[in-house]
């Protein structure tokens, strides 16, 4: 099985920056992706760490360090359209499957005010 | 960018009905497509593995007879909840990827929300 865990909800203002944390156990780890989603959406991707380090695109920047099983997203110069939910996910490798799978943590709703 | 299509959007029915939801992947082949059901401010669980010409391979504790997946074609893969009961409903939302955006990028339908009375 997997775990993940990350806060449940973060508040910040517009202009601010924010870093929500993953920890995660799991068999089988491929790397870590964040996925944002606005109340009753599709989840969309906004990043993917298969090693340590980070990534940058954009306002977002994702960090990954695969010996502490430790991961953050690190929003900046935060603007209202960001209010929504982040989840990390693991994606899993294993039973001979190239693809990998997807598991995810239960999210974190970030708030923006003005 | 790559188009995952689901059908209905919504969807409400009778307890004991069986209720299908399509996925669709509109611009691109998908060989696999994940089924996810998610409660309200809750995560995404991953259901199940669909396989183009294959069995689906189901994650622990989801009952195959109960969510019957078909993935008939390339690009199209169906979800039928048999025998629904309130504590089916749920926001049952498809993912595939797509070569283009890559391995590691999950590309959603926007979901379907079934509400079993």
């Amino acid at each position: 099985g997997q775990s993940l865990e990350q806060p449940s909800e973060v508040t910040a203002v517009e202009g601010a920056i924010v870093q929500i944390n993953c920890t995660y156990q799991t068999s089988g780890f491929y790397g870590l992706s964040w996925y944002q989603q606005h109340d009753g959406g599709a989840p969309t991707f906004l990043s993917y760490n298969g090693l340590d380090g980070l990534e940058e695109t954009g306002r977002f920047s994702s960090f990954l360090s695969r010996s502490d099983s430790y991961g953050y997203l690190l929003l900046q110069e935060l603007q209202m359209k960001d209010s929504a939910s982040y989840f990390c996910a693991v994606r899993r490798g294993d039973r001979g499957s190239t693809l990998g799978r997807l598991y995810f943590g239960r999210g974190t709703q970030l708030t923006v005010w003005p | 960018g790559a188009v995952v299509s689901q059908h209905p959007s919504w969807v409400i029915c009778k307890s004991g009905t069986s209720v299908k939801i399509e996925c669709r992947s509109l611009d691109f082949q998908a060989t696999t497509m994940f089924w996810y059901r998610q409660f309200p401010k809750q995560s995404l669980m991953l259901m199940a593995t669909s396989n183009e010409g294959s069995k689906a391979t189901y994650e622990q504790g989801v009952e195959k007879d109960k969510f019957l997946i078909n993935h008939a074609s390339l690009t199209l893969s169906t979800l039928t909840v048999t025998s629904a009961h309130p504590e089916d409903s749920s926001f049952y939302i498809c993912s595939a990827r797509d070569r283009e955006s890559g391995a590691n990028v999950l590309t959603f339908g926007a979901g379907s929300r079934l509400t079993v009375l």
